[in-house]
């Protein structure tokens, strides 16, 4: 079945490494992007890429990097330089166009 | 910059009833696109219901219609005969229309929390 998969489930890291977060998708969509969520906030986009090589920042990317080599893979590093790291952090996909945007599962990350 | 704003933290009804979810959001914009997403605890961003500002009628998914008000920028999320799997977060969400180069994304209301009391 086609979909995203984001991997781990759950992170946990000290303050001061950078984390990589992987998201994959076999649904051949072309855009991809990375939003945040935390409590009584709603979801918040950090970057996104429409196409392979190429990618805009979103409204929070500060602390947060991301490459687009593979149409299949966007991963996000989130950075020591991001102040309050500690959220759950999902990645969706869609057709360029008018298509929906579909979710992965999540990471919660948690820095201490 | 468009705003989505959702004014109910949190929302209870009783099982088989009827729930009305509030969102209202601020374009300058013609063309755009409004979405209504549930996450239940899951955390799984799952696809309610979606309505073009084109359309004048209002999208309908089974259980679930839409209220869209265009003039007054409101899309408010009715659910009939609810069920207790619709325990959920709702989130209201825009998107500009299609042209627009910044690709299909979404702009999310902060939430909320639907309780269905058995």
């Amino acid at each position: 079945d086609g979909g995203i998969t984001q991997s781990p489930k759950y992170l946990f890291r000290k303050e001061g490494q950078n984390v990589t977060l992987s998201c994959e998708q076999n649904l051949n969509h072309d855009a991809m992007y990375w939003y945040r969520q935390d409590p009584g906030q709603g979801l918040r986009l950090i970057y996104y890429s429409q196409i392979v090589n190429d990618f805009q920042k979103g409204d929070i990317a500060e602390g947060y990097s991301v490459s687009r080599e593979k149409k299949e893979s966007f991963p996000l590093t989130v950075t020591s330089a991001q102040k309050n790291p500690t959220a759950f952090y999902l990645c969706a996909s869609t057709l360029t166009g008018v298509s929906p945007l579909h979710f992965g599962n999540g990471t919660r990350l948690t820095v201490t | 910059a468009q705003t989505v704003t959702q004014s109910q933290p949190e929302m209870s009804v009783q099982e088989a009833e009827t729930v009305t979810l509030s969102c209202t959001y601020d374009t300058s914009e013609s063309d755009y696109y409004l979405f209504w997403y549930k996450q239940p605890p899951s955390r799984q961003m799952i696809l309610v219901i979606r309505q073009e500002a084109y359309k004048q009628q209002n999208a309908t998914e089974n259980r679930f219609s839409v209220n869209f008000q265009k003039a007054a920028k409101s899309f408010s999320l009715k659910i009939s005969d609810s069920q207790l799997g619709d325990a959920a977060m709702y989130f209201c969400a825009y998107r500009r229309g299609i042209g627009e180069t910044s690709g299909s994304r979404l702009t999310f209301g902060e939430g909320t929390q639907l309780t269905v009391n058995p």
